[in-house]
């Protein structure tokens, strides 16, 4: 059984740029959260996806979008990319209230 | 205030020796929680939940506290692999999952 996969695993990216990361979940989980992790810092809820629905937020910019396909697949895209934006990005899929499970990450770096 | 407060630590630990440390939150209403550990550039695992009985797994022991509004992680016996940082969990919601996560808790074990 598959876990959480995440693609790509590193990606550099210029300021100004667009982003587009992809997370496949767990087998049988039907939610996805995305979470924003600077270094030596704990992870910050981005947002998370329901029956392709955004259904929470944090405390993130527009600028940070995502979707959710009915496979229960997720994207998470980044626009107009700032330097701050450099992090490792974590998916998390979840079913009900279960502990969620993550991704290895995508390690973004905005030069 | 921070939703989820941690002392950073670092906790250094003779191998063998028995650690604790806690993690405060502040949503009086939080519903679940859980300790996740985390190694050095790699995703988060969930290590236990937190019940409000309290609950062991091994050497591994949560506690809730909720009229203070903290969690305890008590690791016996230290191993050289249980260096990590430990991550503090909250979900604040009855619904959803999304986790609000403490600065973590790093901990060496030396030999």
């Amino acid at each position: 059984d598959a876990g959480v996969t995440q693609s790509p695993t590193h990606l550099i990216k210029t300021r100004g740029q667009q982003v587009t990361l992809r997370c496949s979940p767990k087998s049988g989980h039907d939610t996805v959260s995305w979470y924003q992790q600077a270094l030596g810092q704990g992870p910050q809820f981005i947002f998370q996806y329901y029956e392709e629905e955004e259904r929470q937020r944090g405390n993130f910019p527009d600028r940070f979008s995502g979707h959710q396909f009915p496979n229960y697949s997720s994207e998470l895209n980044v626009n107009a990319l700032l330097l701050g934006d450099s992090a490792l990005y974590l998916c998390a899929s979840s079913f009900g209230r279960q502990a969620a499970f993550f991704g290895q990450g995508t390690r973004l770096t905005v030069v | 205030r921070k939703e989820v407060e941690q002392d950073p630590g670092p906790f250094n630990v003779p191998e063998g020796a028995t650690v604790a440390f806690n993690c405060t939150y502040s949503n009086s209403a939080s519903q679940s929680f859980f300790w996740y550990r985390q190694d050095c550039r790699k995703e988060p695992k969930l290590l236990m939940s937190v019940y409000s009985s309290g609950n062991e797994d091994g050497r591994f022991t949560a506690q809730l506290n909720r009229a203070s509004q903290y969690i305890s992680l008590l690791i016996r016996d230290s191993k050289l692999s249980d260096s990590a940082t430990y991550l503090c969990v909250v979900n604040p919601r009855a619904a959803g999952n999304k986790l609000t996560f403490g600065g973590g808790t790093r901990v060496l074990v030396k030999p």
